[in-house]
């Protein structure tokens, strides 16, 4: 199957920092990517939604100058968290899809952040 | 708006115990409807889905019927296996294959001891 990776698993910031998080689908070109956030206990959050080449789509309430997005190949999709605060915490996953056999969503293994 | 609620964990059960995760959903229109397990230190995978009422998806010897009378998609297993741990999701999109609207339950994590 497809193999969708995040990079790093895990991150620790100080509040003020800036954190990208890298989405990258290893055996598959994917046209399409999306981002989730999901809090404690709570559902996976669609944050925003990414075609390579052009800029992210985000969802309501998603600030797009905090939450960077790039999809600058068909493989890579990146998320830059700008001047983390705590609140900020959560864990972040990525998901992507491709064409034909790939049409569908598959995720990757997600993102702890945690911001200090 | 469209929604999913299913049932909260954690869930222990002894192996070869059945199983049964329960998922209701709120959508307007003909949503598919999904349920994904994401294995310890693993990206969610998907389970099985179901595309239109009273289909049955299947995978594993997991199985969920969409139930549009009730707006529920129930997840079943006979007899459960150890390497069955982990957590499960119940999601719904109006697209099946786009995503671009997903919604997802809180998770169910599922402990099946020996």
């Amino acid at each position: 199957g497809a193999v969708v990776s995040q990079h790093p698993s895990r991150v620790i910031c100080k509040s003020g920092t800036s954190v990208k998080i890298e989405c990258r689908s290893l055996d598959f070109q994917a046209t399409t990517m999306f981002w989730y956030r999901q809090f404690p206990k709570q559902s996976l959050m669609l944050m925003a939604t990414s075609n390579e080449g052009s800029k992210a789509t985000y969802e309501q309430g998603v600030e797009k100058d905090k939450f960077l997005i790039n999809h600058a190949s068909l493989t890579l999709s990146t998320l830059t968290v700008t001047s983390a605060h705590p609140e900020d915490s959560s864990f972040y996953i990525c998901s992507a899809r491709g064409q034909g056999s790939y049409n569908e969503q598959f995720f990757g293994p997600g993102t702890r952040l945690t911001v200090l | 708006g469209d929604s999913v609620t299913q049932m909260e964990g954690p869930v222990t059960l002894s192996e070869e115990a059945f199983l049964t995760i329960n998922c209701t959903y709120t959508a307007t229109g003909y949503p598919s409807l999904f349920w994904y397990v994401q294995y310890p230190g693993e990206g969610l995978q998907l389970l099985l889905k179901a595309t239109k009422a009273d289909d049955k998806g299947s995978n594993k010897g997991f199985e969920a019927t969409y139930r549009k009378e009730t707006t529920s998609f129930h997840l079943e297993k006979g007899s459960v296996q150890v390497s069955d741990s982990a957590v499960y999701f119940c999601a719904l999109s109006r697209n099946a294959n786009t995503g671009n609207q997903f919604y997802f339950g809180t998770g169910t994590s599922l402990t099946v001891i020996p």
